[in-house]
């Protein structure tokens, strides 16, 4: 059975860092891309970074890049979001979610319980 | 980026009623999207790959259709637990989804 269980939320001042971890089973870890998508209370979904099987690629969103770093460690079956210089904007509840490709069509195909990050004074 | 609006925002139907939920891109995405299921504090739940994909397990009164900017979401004969918000996706450029569609209980 595939499983992602992400920890690492917390409540952060503006400025802070905080650093997340998605711990996935079930499936051949380091063959797959893995995500972070953000839902902030009462809104939409938002993607904010990928990161390729072996870790060779990475990739954010506009609203994070410089300030969120992905990573992963396969040999613990773990991709890392180490998010730097918080604002009251990411606040949100993160997801960990695994990459699949079907008919040539990239989707998420299983994703984590989420953890909640609160940036505030 | 690519937007994808959704139609309508929020809709009440009854059980067994046929729902029809439309996904529009701001540019062709041929069939690079995904609609996905998400429940009050639960994470989303794939439903619909590549446009009109039944992903695995998933009841068949859900369908897909679309290709280019226009896509449609189609549950045929609602039921109790199909009440929820639903998102379209597109991975043909960097990820976006669409605002969500809430459908609830008339």
């Amino acid at each position: 059975e595939v499983q992602m269980v992400e920890t690492g939320g917390d409540l952060v001042q503006p400025g802070g860092s905080l650093r997340l971890s998605c711990e996935a089973s079930g499936f051949t870890f380091s063959s797959y891309a893995m995500g972070w998508v953000r839902q902030a209370l009462g809104k939409g979904l938002e993607w904010v970074s990928a990161i390729s099987g072996s870790g060779d690629g990475t990739y954010y969103a506009d609203s994070v890049k410089g300030r969120f770093t992905i990573s992963r460690d396969n040999s613990k079956n773990t991709v890392y979001l180490q998010m730097n210089s918080l604002r009251a904007e990411d606040t949100a509840i993160y997801y960990c979610a695994k990459e699949e490709r079907a008919a040539g069509i990239l989707h998420h195909d299983y994703w984590g319980q989420g953890t909640l990050v609160t940036v505030s004074s | 980026d690519i937007q994808l609006t959704q139609s309508p925002s929020s809709l009440s139907a009854s059980v067994g009623d046929r729902v029809t939920i439309t996904c529009r891109a701001s540019q062709s995405i041929t069939n690079y999207l995904n609609w996905y299921q998400q429940k009050p504090g639960k994470a989303p739940k794939l439903l619909i790959y590549a446009a009109s994909g039944l992903q695995s397990g998933v009841p068949s009164r859900f369908s897909g259709s679309g290709s280019g900017t226009d896509f449609t979401l189609t549950i045929s004969g609602l039921q109790p637990e199909d009440f929820a918000t639903y998102s379209c996706q597109q991975s043909y450029g960097t990820w976006t989804f669409g605002q969500g569609t809430k459908v609830e209980i008339k």
